[in-house]
């Protein structure tokens, strides 16, 4: 079958760095993802990785080890308005056909 | 000039009626998705289309059907509401790029409430 998993919640402190883990179980896997969703809004692309190591995007970096089927996004210098959900999701092709599948997302709340 | 829009934002009905949620991207994007959102914010999804065409269609209820008049549109129609299909309702369009890259590019959601 397919799973991934990430903690329900992270509570860290504004300017800290927080990691937010991911591990997955899938067939046919292409890659990994990010995505961020404020409460009432929708979720939005962070990152990608569709090779092992690690990618960054300004205060956003993004790991994938596909030996260890594991992940993590880390928010550097965080910031009040960084509060919010964090999704992993895989692109994989199991079930015949490719799709991307969301883990049950990280509730990230930035405290002053 | 949004990228994906679908409407209504919110949709508050009856049980049993028959509702629609529309959805139109403007990027160009080959796939089209429906995704549901639940109270957990458990983001699962629901009929994937490709150039108009039907790619995944995971175990939704045959209540719900897809319909994509050309690339540009997928429209989402439910019939017979029951109160367990309140939740709030995704469109998305994709295109894969370089390493298989594929970023999903999400409307602003529908929130429908079954009463």
């Amino acid at each position: 079958g397919q799973s991934l998993e990430q903690p329900s919640e992270v509570t860290a402190v504004e300017g800290a760095i927080v990691q937010i883990n991911c591990t997955y179980q899938t067939s046919g896997f292409y890659g990994l993802s990010w995505y961020q969703q404020h409460d009432g809004g929708a979720p939005t692309f962070l990152s990608y990785n569709a090779l092992d190591g690690l990618e960054e995007t300004g205060r956003f970096s993004s790991f994938l080890s596909r030996s260890d089927s594991y992940g993590y996004l880390l928010l550097q210098e965080l910031q009040m308005k960084d509060s919010a959900s964090y999704f992993c999701a895989v692109r994989d092709n199991s079930g015949g056909y490719q799709k991307v599948t969301f883990g049950t997302g990280t509730k990230l709340q930035v405290i002053p | 000039d949004t990228a994906v829009s679908q409407t209504p934002k919110y949709l508050v009905t009856q049980m049993g009626n028959d509702k629609s949620i529309k959805c139109e991207q403007n990027l160009g994007h080959d796939t089209m998705y429906w995704y549901k959102q639940d109270s957990k914010k458990f983001l699962k999804i629901m009929f994937s289309y490709n150039n108009k065409e039907l790619i995944i269609n995971e175990t939704v209820p045959n209540r719900f059907s897809p319909k994509s008049p050309d690339k540009a549109h997928l429209n989402l129609h439910i019939n017979s509401l029951e109160l367990g299909d309140s939740a709030v309702y995704f469109c998305a369009s994709s295109q894969v790029e370089g390493l298989m890259i594929e970023k999903l590019f999400f409307g602003s959601g529908t929130q429908l409430s079954v009463l």
